[in-house]
């Protein structure tokens, strides 16, 4: 089972670049979410989504912008990549069903801003 | 405002000991606490407790909830240097819809 899928692994943006992070998962949750984890820190929730063309903003949302045209698919768009950007990215998932449902991470992406 | 609050940050022991990581929270509607062990990359699922009292366990692991003082513990007892990592709590609430808070973390370093 391939679960949740991120990619790139690994990304070394400048300045000012844009870049599309992708996440897709194969389980049919409704629920998926974009966390960033800062060096010796715990996961910030960037943006998340209940559904098919339903996202919301999370705790750090400013720099950065989600879709979600289909249940499998939540990309995280950074439009002008700063140096405050520097992050390992998680993509996660979840399927609600009315009681406590575990979160699904996918491997990460580990980005440098410079 | 929501938050998930873990002590202590980073403990360092020697294997063979018993350790005991905190997790607070103040959540709104709350539904269920998670614990996580994040080693180099993806956090891997421990535990999911719902209901106060009730301990989960796994090996040498083990959790429990107290939703009137609102805290979990997640118990390590005889220590290997295979559980050096950083170990997350997270806790779902439902404010307006469901989320995911976590903590900081707590940075375990078993020594041999």
């Amino acid at each position: 089972n391939a679960g949740v899928t991120q990619t790139p692994k690994f990304r070394i943006l400048k300045i000012g670049q844009s870049m599309t992070l992708q996440c897709t998962q194969d389980m049919n949750h409704n629920y998926m979410y974009w966390y960033r984890q800062d060096p010796g820190m715990g996961l910030k929730l960037i943006y998340y989504s209940v559904g098919a063309g339903i996202t919301d903003k999370g705790e750090v949302p400013n720099g950065y912008n989600v879709s979600r045209s289909t249940t499998e698919d939540f990309p995280l768009r950074l439009e002008l990549a700063a140096p405050s950007q520097t992050s390992v990215y998680f993509c996660a998932s979840s399927y609600f069903r009315g009681l406590g449902e575990k979160l699904f991470f996918g491997s990460g992406t580990q980005l440098s801003v410079l | 405002e929501d938050k998930v609050v873990q002590s202590p940050l980073s403990l360092v022991v020697h294997e063979g000991d018993t350790v005991t990581l905190n997790c607070s929270y103040e959540v709104t509607n709350f539904r269920s606490l998670l614990w996580y062990k994040q080693e180099k990359k993806a956090p891997t699922f421990l535990f999911m407790l719902t209901s106060s009292g009730i301990e989960k366990k796994s090996g040498r692991l083990s959790s429990i909830l107290d939703k009137k003082e609102l805290f979990s513990i997640l118990n390590i007892t005889a220590t290997q240097t295979g559980d050096s990592a950083v170990y997350l709590c997270a806790v779902e609430g439902a404010s307006g819809t469901y989320k995911y808070i976590f903590g900081t973390g707590t940075r375990l370093k078993v020594l041999a």
